[in-house]
């Protein structure tokens, strides 16, 4: 059983410029959460979607970045015109089940992203 | 504001030492809090986790304390190795309210030969 894929791992983007960040769940999976982590820092959550749902976005900053969960594809997470201060690691996780029971989260490897 | 407090920062063990990792919570409605091991480069890995009705629970060298009155818990791993060497990251997790893991700092193990 696959894990938690992201592509690419490795993404440099000049300022200004868009960064898309893909992210497929683990089969059988259909909850896919974002999280952000800066260079010596924990991860920080972005934001949990659904296919087709936005769940909880509190933590995702309120402009340049969306993120979506088609019925069919990958996730995906958007950051237009970045900056700088986007630079880190972003990791997307999957669990099976609704949220209420606490289901674990399994991490992808993460998209490191480098803004020049 | 710092939901889950992590110590220490660094931490540098003999190969069969015990290695101690603590971590403290603001959020008495936290009910799951989950250790995650990272080694540079990949995602973080689910290690051992436990809920708040057990003061212990043990998965071969790796242990979770939980002090739910103090609002604390600890990861031990014993005998430690130098495959162990890796940052080590507590979580909390508020069953209900969005799934969402409040991570800490993190620690950086190093187990020397």
């Amino acid at each position: 059983n696959a894990g938690v894929m992201q592509n690419p791992r490795h993404l440099v983007r000049r300022r200004g410029q868009e960064a898309r960040l893909r992210c497929s769940p683990m089969k059988g999976h259909s909850h896919v959460y974002w999280y952000r982590q800066l260079p010596e820092e924990g991860l920080k959550f972005m934001v949990y979607l659904q296919k087709e749902n936005i769940i909880d976005e509190s933590g995702m900053p309120k402009e340049r970045f969306s993120a979506e969960f088609p019925k069919e594809g990958p996730s995906i997470l958007r950051i237009q015109q970045v900056v700088r201060g986007d630079s880190a690691a972003y990791f997307c996780a999957s669990s099976p089940r609704i949220a209420a029971l606490g289901e674990t989260q399994y991490f992808g490897p993460g998209t490191r992203l480098l803004v020049l | 504001q710092q939901q889950v407090k992590q110590s220490p920062q660094s931490l540098i063990v003999q190969k069969g030492g015990i290695s101690i990792i603590n971590c403290a919570y603001e959020n008495t409605a936290f009910d799951y809090f989950p250790w995650y091991q990272q080694f540079p480069g990949k995602g973080p890995a689910l290690l051992i986790a436990i809920r708040p009705d057990v003061s212990e629970k043990k998965e071969g060298r790796f242990t979770i304390s939980f002090n739910k009155s103090a609002k604390q818990f600890s990861l031990h791993i014993m005998d430690s190795q130098p495959g162990d060497s890796a940052t080590y990251f507590c979580a909390a997790n508020l069953t209900g309210g969005g799934n969402k893991l409040t991570f800490g700092t993190g620690t950086q193990l190093k187990v020397e030969l």
